[in-house]
């Protein structure tokens, strides 16, 4: 119940295009979930969160999208970029407690 | 924003030997720092959580004897990794969190190799 599942495991788009990353959850006490991007051989840092009261969040051309009903919520990256090239990780949180991790997903841009 | 930095970034030693790394909240108060050990292409895998001043929690399957966790102040944690073998070469990562119970701030991450 613990687990966040994430897909799709790797991505390859056109630069210019949209970056779609999907994860769904089972515990309903989770109440906040943000997105981590990675660089290799770097820390995770915070890109985008979302609390589940509202359904879409946007900063820049990163789109998070909610769907409370079915337990997923969503990664959009607009007008990809090379430089966006990196693993993305999303996350699930209750209040107080532990981060669970999606299982990551690599992200290709192609120029 | 909040930075997080750990020392050193990467280390390699011999097996049998032990590794020490820190983790440093910069310009915050660090209540809770977490422990993160990550595989090549994997998701990080908690470690242990520790609280200043506390004990640290560890998660199930990690040896407390072998992955020794201090908080002793509000703006640094180490791992001290004990007996060190190959099979614990990895890339380890910490995490800071300071007044908001949901915002954790990522370290560097440090790549231990153990030939």
């Amino acid at each position: 119940q613990q687990q966040v599942k994430q897909s799709p495991q790797s991505l390859i788009v056109q630069k210019g295009g949209i970056s779609i990353i999907n994860c769904a959850y089972e515990n309903t006490a989770f109440d906040y979930f943000p997105w981590y991007q990675q660089f290799p051989g770097k820390g995770p840092a915070l890109l985008i969160a979302i609390r589940p009261d509202v359904s879409e969040k946007k900063e820049g051309r990163f789109t998070i999208s909610f769907n409370k009903s079915a337990k997923q919520f969503s990664l959009h990256i607009m007008d990809s970029q090379p430089g966006d090239s990196a693993t993305y990780f999303c996350a699930a949180q209750t209040s107080g407690s532990r981060l669970t991790f999606g299982e990551g997903t690599q992200l290709t841009v192609n120029p | 924003g909040a930075v997080v930095s750990q020392h050193p970034s990467r280390v390699i030693c011999k097996s049998g030997t032990s590794v020490k790394i820190e983790c440093r909240s910069l310009d915050f108060q660090a209540t809770t720092m977490f422990w993160y050990r990550q595989f090549p292409k994997q998701s990080l895998m908690l470690m242990a959580t520790s609280n200043e001043g506390s004990k640290a929690t560890y998660e199930q399957g990690v040896e407390k004897d072998k992955f020794l966790i201090n908080h002793a102040s509000l703006t640094l944690s180490t791992l001290t990794v004990t007996s060190a073998h190959p099979e614990d070469s990895s890339f380890y990562i910490c995490s800071a969190s300071g007044g908001s119970i949901h915002e954790q701030y990522f370290g560097p991450g440090t790549r231990l190799t153990v030939t």
